[in-house]
């Protein structure tokens, strides 16, 4: 099984930056890490996703270790919509992505 | 036009009931999954297709058996549903299996009596 470690649960102030961690020591070196999100009573929402180099998007920033074990979800403004369950996943072969119990995210105004 | 969609949202039946949920996508992706997210929220793989044929089947009871019709539709059916069956059903696509950008549904949410 793919594993990630991430902390139960994180606050954040509006308008302030959000680090989100994860651990993966076990990644494979093809295993690309994704990062997902669930608002409350929607579907998981993709993010962003990379294999080595730090990725951007209009979402989120990926910073990725150099040994690739461990990875950061960068939200440089949070805002009250951001507040979610954030998922880390190294993915399995044909997208057989295991989630686990991902970081709650609480934005306070 | 939603890109994923699910239905119905809410279901409710009976133990032993026999029961659908359909997906679609317009999307044009090739591969569909079926995910469970139980009580305690975990979220969870069942089944997943490319381009009509099963590529993973999780260990799933054989009272679930997924149903692609074509590409862009992929249905769950359950059979003799118990209590434990009750959680939030997603769907979901990707163009490429293999790196997994997925796209989820909104749910379906199943309560068994």
């Amino acid at each position: 099984d793919a594993k990630t470690t991430q902390p139960n649960s994180m606050e954040s102030n509006e308008e302030e930056p959000v680090h989100l961690p994860c651990n993966h020591s076990t990644i494979s070196g093809t295993d690309y890490i994704h990062w997902y999100r669930q608002l409350p009573s929607q579907g998981p929402e993709y993010v962003i996703h990379g294999l080595t180099s730090n990725v951007n998007n209009r979402m989120a920033s990926l910073a990725i270790a150099e040994d690739r074990k461990s990875s950061t979800l960068i939200l440089h403004r949070a805002t009250l919509r951001d507040a979610a369950v954030y998922y880390c996943i190294h993915g399995g072969s044909q997208g057989n992505l295991i989630f686990g119990k991902g970081t709650k995210l609480s934005v306070k105004p | 036009d939603t890109a994923v969609s699910q239905t119905p949202k809410y279901l409710v039946t009976q133990m032993g009931n026999d029961k659908s949920i359909k997906c679609e996508q317009n999307l044009g992706h090739d591969t569909m999954y079926w995910y469970k997210q139980d009580s305690k929220k975990f979220l969870k793989i069942m089944f997943s297709y490319n381009n009509k044929e099963l590529i993973i089947n999780e260990t799933v009871p054989n009272r679930f058996s997924p149903k692609s019709p074509d590409k862009a539709h992929l249905n769950l059916h359950i059979n003799s549903l118990e209590l434990g069956d009750s959680a939030v059903y997603f769907c979901a696509s990707s163009q490429d299996g293999s790196t997994g950008e997925l796209f989820f549904g909104e749910g379906s949410r199943l309560t068994v009596l």
